[in-house]
């Protein structure tokens, strides 16, 4: 079973444009959205979170929405750059036994072009 | 510098042998896990260790087996009975208890059953 499902699986976007990652999610004892950047050939690195206490937030040039009665939340990368093409990751973990492990999302392969 | 080593970076195995892949961290963090990536599936946990000598089974642990004799050791591994073994393995680590943690990755196996 699928707890976090991730849209799209991949995105082409032009640099400067602004590429939307969308995920979801199921458990509601889940109270902590990471998003990670994969770089091809490395680890995953974690990017930015959020938790459901707040509806936005910002880093850089990364926001993260967060949608709680929809049980949604989504990566907004500004002004996008060639060196933000990587692959995503949206994930959720919440509190107590059996759910503070990070689930997963499938990924987003993004590629900005110049 | 601070991190998590993984090794080999590259594995060729024959059908019916065991494989040991190798984990090392040196930021002092209690918990360690092994995940495995395969394309459009994102990252799936093997095992995870919460304390040294203490391990528990993710969602994908058939096949699979681990030790943790010491803090900074997690090696995983990958029997014979793992039907589909090629994948890319990650090893992350983390400080505990309480969920929020950054998982900190190392850059990963690719292990290639021939």
């Amino acid at each position: 079973q699928q707890q976090v499902k991730q849209s799209p699986q991949s995105l082409i976007v032009q640099k400067g444009g602004i590429p939307i990652i969308n995920c979801a999610y199921e458990n509601t004892a889940f109270d902590y959205f990471p998003w990670y950047q994969q770089f091809p050939g490395k680890g995953p690195a974690l990017l930015i979170a959020i938790r459901p206490d707040v509806s936005e937030k910002k880093e850089g040039r990364f926001t993260i929405s967060f949608n709680k009665s929809a049980k949604q939340f989504s990566l907004h990368i500004m002004d996008s750059q060639p060196g933000d093409s990587a692959t995503y990751f949206c994930a959720a973990s919440g509190r107590g036994f059996g759910n503070e492990k990070l689930t997963f999302g499938t990924g987003t392969r993004l590629t900005i072009i110049p | 510098d601070g991190g998590i080593t993984q090794s080999p970076k590259y594995l060729f195995r024959k059908e019916g042998q065991n494989v040991t892949l190798s984990c090392e961290q040196n930021l002092n963090h209690d918990a360690m896990y092994w995940y495995r990536q395969d394309p459009g599936q994102g990252l799936r946990l093997i095992y995870y260790s919460q304390i040294v000598n203490d391990f528990q089974k993710g969602d994908i642990a058939e096949g699979y087996s681990v030790s943790r004799e010491k803090k900074e050791s997690f090696p995983l591994t990958v029997t014979s009975a793992q039907k589909n073994p090629t994948a890319f393995y990650l090893c992350a680590s983390s400080i505990v208890p309480g969920n929020g943690r950054e998982l900190f990755f190392g850059e990963g196996s690719r292990l290639t059953v021939l």
